[in-house]
């Protein structure tokens, strides 16, 4: 079975600044897809980023972009000039291509300050 | 519709009562996921469709928890006999696939927050 571990259950940066969010995840699998959600204090589910497991290219998304180490099974989330409306909680998921494994596997998140 | 809606929003029940609880996905999404979040922890997987199929339901934590997707499209997740214990936020998520596999990302709805008292 697929296993997400996000190892950091808090973190904390100073607006405007850079901070990176760890995580790392076990598979078998060679083609599968991770992402990044956040959850505000709404507790709505956000997409921040995606990242396709062929693709050697790391994605970006304006302020957010990830480090992704597929040989590592590493994939960080970095959030450069922090705003305080990155103030969250943020998921790593994992999901496979095919079958059972198509089923979206979250890790057990991070907490995410931002001092103004 | 515009997104996946979950109905109702918010639900408080006595324990031993039955909840159901209404998900309607994004028009022509072919997958359908039901989770369930307690406060401070990752969303945790109950079960899946395929269209009107139920693909997996490994994450379902007993036989009081059940789910329905008849016609493919709205789906309701039921628990019977609610305990305390099932208090928790529960999600659902959808998602548009290719005859070939997944194509990526889950949408997901606002949630249901449930309370048994």
């Amino acid at each position: 079975a697929q296993t997400v571990t996000q190892s950091q259950p808090e973190m904390s940066v100073q607006e405007a600044e850079t901070v990176t969010l760890s995580c790392t995840y076990d598979t078998s699998e060679s083609d599968y897809y991770l992402f990044w959600y956040k959850q505000p204090p709404s507790r709505q589910m956000i997409l921040v980023i995606r990242q396709e497991a062929y693709k050697q290219q790391n994605a970006t998304e304006n302020r957010f972009s990830v480090n992704f180490q597929k040989a590592a099974k590493s994939f960080s989330l970095k959030i450069s000039d922090s705003q305080l409306g990155d103030a969250a909680m943020y998921f790593c998921a994992y999901r496979g291509n095919t079958g059972a494994n198509s089923k979206l596997t979250f890790g057990k998140g991070i907490t995410l300050s931002v001092r103004p | 519709g515009a997104g996946v809606s979950q109905s109702p929003r918010y639900k408080v029940t006595k324990r031993g009562q039955d909840v159901a609880l209404r998900c309607d996905p994004i028009s022509g999404h072919v997958s359908l996921y039901w989770y369930r979040q307690a406060l401070g922890q990752g969303p945790e997987f109950l079960t899946y469709f395929n269209y009107e199929a139920q693909q997996d339901k490994s994450g379902l934590p007993n036989d009081r928890f059940s789910a329905e997707r008849p016609e493919g499209s709205i789906s309701t997740l039921t628990i019977q006999r609610t305990e305390q214990r099932d208090s928790a936020m529960y999600r659902c998520a959808s998602s548009l696939e290719a005859r070939t596999g997944v194509t990526g990302e889950l949408f997901f709805g606002e949630g249901s927050r449930l309370t048994v008292l």
